[in-house]
């Protein structure tokens, strides 16, 4: 089955630094996500990008297809960041296989 | 902005208990899924439902499972017999994927199950 890898598994940034968090799949794909879970365990859905570059405010992602990587990139970090980000993949059909997260904690 | 509702957000139940799982997915929505969360653990799939019929479920998704869509707008998760190992958090979970350009998954905040 699908294999998907999330890097690093924990991450501790100071309020206003910048991060790059990484998954890595181990198939072709066709849906790519990402998602933030709050300290609520709420799953709220920051981007869906099978590939290419999109933004919204601090936050963007970039999907490499070909090289089977995703970034997600988060500027000027806040404490509301903190929490533990998902990305989920599929190459067909509806089932996303999720990585384990990276748990960012953003200290004041 | 329209959102995914689960009802309850909390269950407790007694082990070998039946346990219904509610959830409105958003209105225009086709596609309907269930996934969960173990504590601490990723974000496992267990079942999707398309056109009034399953049409994927992981290995998870085993005969005391089941879905329904039981009217125009509640679908629901049904565990016949909860075992202990039942205990998480699930989510349900809709896409409108006949928008090809944004088939973006969109999550109820949960329902966390505790079987005692």
């Amino acid at each position: 089955g699908i294999q998907v890898e999330q890097s690093p598994p924990d991450l501790i940034l100071q309020e206003g630094a910048n991060s790059t968090l990484r998954c890595n799949f181990s198939d072709s794909v066709n849906n790519l996500q990402w998602f933030h879970q709050n300290p609520w365990g709420q799953l709220i859905n920051l981007f869906y990008i099978p590939s290419g570059t999109k933004q919204n405010g601090r936050l963007s992602a970039t999907t490499v297809a070909t090289e089977r990587y995703s970034l997600l990139y988060i500027s000027s970090s806040q404490t509301t960041d903190s929490g533990v980000y998902f990305c989920g993949q599929n190459n067909a059909g509806n089932m996303l296989t999720f990585g384990g997260g990276t748990r960012l904690m953003v200290k004041p | 902005e329209p959102e995914v509702t689960q009802t309850p957000s909390h269950q407790v139940t007694q082990m070998g208990q039946e346990v219904i799982l509610r959830c409105v997915p958003i209105s225009n929505h086709l596609y309907f899924y269930w996934y969960r969360q173990i504590l601490g653990q990723k974000v496992e799939f267990l079942v999707s439902f398309y056109n009034n019929e399953i049409s994927e479920k992981s290995e998870i998704f085993d005969d005391q499972f089941s879905v329904e869509r039981p009217d125009g707008s509640n679908f629901t998760l049904k565990i016949r017999s909860t075992k202990l190992e039942d205990s998480a958090m699930y989510f349900c979970a809709s896409s409108d994927e006949a928008d090809t350009t944004n088939e973006k998954l969109f999550f109820g905040s949960g329902t966390q199950l505790s079987v005692l």
